[in-house]
């Protein structure tokens, strides 16, 4: 067990709709980071939040979006789904001034 | 851009045999991080070993070794006496210093462990 939780674990919803994935990461830890791992594209960075503010881009869609709360839980937000965007998202933490992330059990999101 | 390289998308080994999984990367900058991460079937991914180029000693964790070549831009990961357990999706990943700097990952090496 990291210390990073995520929820939902699965989700299935339909093309068109909006979903929000939430990660509580481990206590004291700062910086949450989203990835996406789909088949086609392997392990992708989407968006990295430190303490609240926007820290670094990756590919993310411009259908998704992301936050970090003062309680420094962090969600991420599909909109308008497709069917390509069927895939398991993990979200990372790290602590002050050390480089390793340490991954939650992502959530498996399937858009049918 | 930096990139990293997995070229053996299948391996396996003999239950208590040793194995090599293969990782290069291109990177122009002259510290930065290695970390080998393994993804079993439970999909969660779990940090095996970390590397600073900058340590010219290779990192060792109990069973799960590193030959890290920093002029040739290689990073392998041994494993010595396989278990069954270490039967994962094993990927590479390079991080830059600091703390913006996300993972950027190799395409993985599915490894099987015969018994």
């Amino acid at each position: 067990d990291s210390g990073v939780t995520q929820t939902p674990k699965h989700l299935i919803t339909a093309t068109g709709q909006r979903v929000t994935l939430r990660c509580s990461p481990r206590s004291g830890d700062l910086s949450v980071y989203w990835y996406q791992q789909s088949l086609d594209q392997g392990l992708q960075f989407l968006i990295q939040y430190y303490n609240g503010e926007e820290r670094a881009k990756g590919n993310i869609l411009e259908r998704f979006s992301a936050q970090q709360f003062p309680d420094l839980h962090s969600e991420l937000n599909l909109s308008s789904l497709e069917l390509g965007d069927s895939a398991l998202y993990f979200c990372a933490s790290s602590a002050l001034g050390r480089d390793e992330q340490f991954f939650g059990p992502g959530t498996r999101l399937t858009v049918l | 851009a930096q990139t990293v390289t997995q070229s053996q998308p299948e391996m396996s080994v003999q239950e208590a045999e040793t194995v090599t999984l293969s990782c290069t990367y291109d990177t122009s900058e002259s510290d930065y991080y290695l970390f080998w991460y393994k993804q079993p079937p439970s999909r969660q991914m779990i940090l095996v070993i970390r590397q600073e180029a900058y340590k010219q000693q290779n990192a060792t964790e109990n069973r799960f070794s590193v030959n890290f070549q920093k002029a040739a831009k290689s990073f392998s990961l041994k494993i010595s006496d396989s278990q069954l357990g270490d039967a994962a999706m094993y990927f590479c990943a390079y991080k830059r210093v600091g703390s913006q700097g996300n993972l950027i990952f190799g395409k993985g090496t599915k490894l099987s462990v015969k018994p």
